[in-house]
């Protein structure tokens, strides 16, 4: 089946660092998206980027789907920015494939 | 306010016993979805329904079953047949039925079998 592979899986900053996560698809995905899930496990929905550049404040998302893949920027981190960032694609249209995330920690 | 329910946060059951989660959505969505995410991992889809008393296994849809016959809600039961139930379960919709569109989550219930 199809692999999503996300780097780096963990990832410690400095507050006010900047940051770029990164998302590999190994085939041909639709309606990719990044989620941020914080501590107590909520996931909220960052992008829904299929293709092209987004911003929204401090984060903006870029996906080349022609080379499979997507990346998250990050710009002057701050402590509630913690949590773990995951990337998600829908796969033949019959299933939705998440990464196994990265870990992100930002210290004041 | 618009959003996704799920209930309870924290659900413990005695091993052999089958189980119901709820879902419930007011954002008048035609998708749901049911996700199971173990430690450290990410989220694996179960079972998904594009439209009212329609709905398709996903990866992972053995041991557990669910219906719509309502919009607005998508209950999951883990049944006795599935082999390892514990696990940090998320329901999410999305206002298109078909393609996964852009997601909305629920806060997740946290189901221990013992």
């Amino acid at each position: 089946g199809i692999q999503v592979e996300q780097s780096p899986p963990d990832l410690i900053l400095q507050e006010g660092a900047n940051s770029t996560l990164r998302c590999n698809f190994s085939d041909s995905v639709n309606n990719l998206q990044w989620f941020h899930q914080n501590p107590w496990g909520q996931l909220i929905n960052l992008f829904y980027i299929p293709s092209g550049t987004k911003q929204n404040g401090r984060l903006s998302a870029t996906t080349v789907a022609t080379e499979r893949y997507s990346l998250l920027y990050i710009s002057s981190s701050q402590t509630t920015d913690s949590g773990v960032y995951f990337c998600a694609g829908a796969y033949n249209n019959n299933d939705m494939r998440f990464g196994a995330g990265t870990r992100l920690t930002v210290k004041p | 306010d618009g959003g996704i329910t799920q209930s309870p946060k924290y659900l413990f059951r005695k091993e052999g016993q089958n189980v119901t989660l709820s879902c419930e959505q007011n954002l008048n969505h035609d998708a749901m979805y049911w996700y199971r995410q173990d430690p450290g991992q990410g989220l694996r889809l179960i079972y998904y329904s594009q439209i009212v008393n329609d709905f398709q296994k996903g990866d992972i849809a053995e041991g557990y079953s669910v219906s719509r016959e309502k919009k607005e809600s998508f209950p999951l039961t883990v049944t006795s047949a599935q082999k390892n139930p514990t696990a940090f379960y998320l329901c999410a919709s999305s206002r298109e039925g078909y393609g996964f569109y852009e997601q909305y989550f629920g806060p997740g219930t946290r189901l221990t079998v013992t």
